[in-house]
């Protein structure tokens, strides 16, 4: 299975959107609404930003936002913050069998607040 | 409050074993499938094993399959790997991760921090 792609870096001013892709293909991203967005900062565990493609886990700010269109899953984050700069990984769940089950990452993404 | 807490990390040598251990607290633990997933040094998260609740279910990623095992002790609220013919490129931080609760539903809710395994002689 591989790596999901994403963009090297993104980069936005405060206050504005930016949005991240993540490009899979039929067997993960687009057989599935099963894409999950992380957030992590340096030296920090990944946080769980966005799950089954656009739901918030309770408490996480709505300035975040997921989509997807056919084999591409998309982030959002509107209202760009400082605290926002941070690497973002999608993952898609890519289906289970009696021996085979997968998530596959994405290659990851900077998010850079300028 | 819910918390994972990885140990066991460090420094061994190719072609050698080493346990790493998740103890979980702040939730039924006994009732989540949970996984591991590494990161090698700057590069991206792999996820690399699978447990059901029950340990009825386990998968791995092919990089680790044949060599390493994923258990847990539910009396003990922890998850477990065991990896043996270690190679420098299981060089990575290791998480564990607990699994979404939903039965229809495929993302990793809560992180632990991570231990460190380095393979090199």
């Amino acid at each position: 299975q591989s790596a999901l792609t994403q963009p090297a870096s993104v980069s936005g001013s405060p206050g504005q959107s930016i949005t991240i892709s993540c490009t899979g293909t039929s067997s993960d991203v687009g057989s599935y609404n099963l894409v999950s967005w992380y957030q992590q900062h340096p030296d920090k565990a990944p946080k769980l930003m966005i799950y089954e493609g656009s739901k918030r886990p309770s408490g996480l700010s709505n300035r975040f936002s997921g989509s997807k269109s056919g084999n591409t899953a998309s982030l959002t984050i509107s209202g760009l913050q400082a605290e926002d700069e941070a690497d973002y990984y999608c993952c898609s769940y890519a289906g289970s069998s009696t021996f085979v089950f997968s998530y596959v990452f994405g290659t990851g993404t900077k998010v850079t607040v300028l | 409050e819910v918390q994972l807490v990885e140990s066991g990390g460090g420094l061994v040598q190719p072609g050698g074993s080493l346990r790493l251990s998740c103890a979980a607290s702040g939730f039924t633990f006994s009732s989540y499938s949970m996984n591991w997933v590494r990161q090698a040094p700057g590069k991206g998260l792999e996820w690399v094993s699978y447990i059901s609740s029950s340990s009825s279910t386990i998968y791995y990623a092919d990089s680790v399959k044949g060599r390493f095992t994923i258990s847990r002790d539910n009396a003990k609220n922890s998850l477990y790997l065991h990896m043996n013919s270690l190679r420098a490129e299981d060089t990575a931080v290791y998480y564990c991760a607990r699994e979404s609760s939903s039965s229809s539903s495929y993302y990793m809710d809560v992180w632990g921090k991570g231990t460190t395994v380095t393979v090199s002689s």
